[in-house]
């Protein structure tokens, strides 16, 4: 049962332009969401997160924006550049649950094209 | 401060063997939880571990187990081992943040089962 679910498994953007990634959850206890960059043969790297009291989070060139009503997040990556090229995850946080336990979605690779 | 280290980088092994993957945590963090990773899945979790004590497990056969030592230092070990097993395993270090949870990965251990 995937409670997180990133649903274009690929995203190709030229270099400049904005990348928005998307993701789905389902589960009403999540409280607190992560997004993850990851290169291949490396470990998931934290970009940046929001918690659900909070519509909106920027950190750079990064932003992440929260809809609980449709429970939907979307990172938003401008201006897109060719070091971005990597799979991110979505990932949730269930406030019922214990510390370490993150419920991933299947990652969307994006490729920046110059 | 140091971040997770995984150990070996790399496994091959035969079906039916067994296999010991170890992790330590960043310095302070008392929560270790692992994960596996195959083509086409996110993250999919397989157990927790605080101050020595497994606190949550994921939907994996008893094949898989594990243990924290009290430096908090974490092993997981796979028996019996399955060609299906060949998987990126990620460990993930994390420390509550105010009210959240803040994991970080290490590179992780690509296991290879022939």
């Amino acid at each position: 049962d995937q409670q997180v679910k990133q649903n274009s498994p690929s995203l190709s953007v030229q270099e400049g332009r904005i990348s928005i990634l998307n993701c789905d959850y389902t589960n009403s206890m999540f409280d607190y969401f992560l997004w993850y960059k990851k290169y291949p043969a490396e470990g998931p790297t934290f970009l940046i997160s929001i918690s659900s009291i909070k519509d909106k989070n920027e950190d750079g060139r990064f932003t992440v924006f929260l809809n609980k009503s449709a429970k939907h997040l979307s990172l938003h990556i401008v201006p897109s550049q060719p070091g971005d090229s990597a799979v991110y995850f979505c990932a949730a946080s269930d406030r019922g649950s214990t510390l370490g336990r993150l419920y991933f979605g299947r990652g969307t690779q994006l490729t920046v094209w110059p | 401060k140091a971040g997770v280290t995984q150990t070996p980088r790399y496994l091959i092994k035969t079906r039916g063997q067994q296999v010991t993957l170890s992790c330590s945590p960043i310095s302070g963090h008392r929560s270790v939880s692992w994960y596996q990773q195959t083509p086409g899945q996110g993250l999919q979790f397989l157990f927790e571990y605080f101050s020595e004590t497994q606190r949550n497990k994921g939907n994996f056969p008893g094949r898989f187990s594990g243990r924290q030592f009290s430096n908090s230092r974490s092993e997981m070990n796979v028996s019996t081992l399955e060609l299906g097993d060949s998987a990126l395993y990620l460990c993930a270090s994390s420390v509550r943040s105010g009210s959240y949870t803040e994991a970080f990965f290490g590179q992780g251990t690509r296991l290879t089962v022939v």
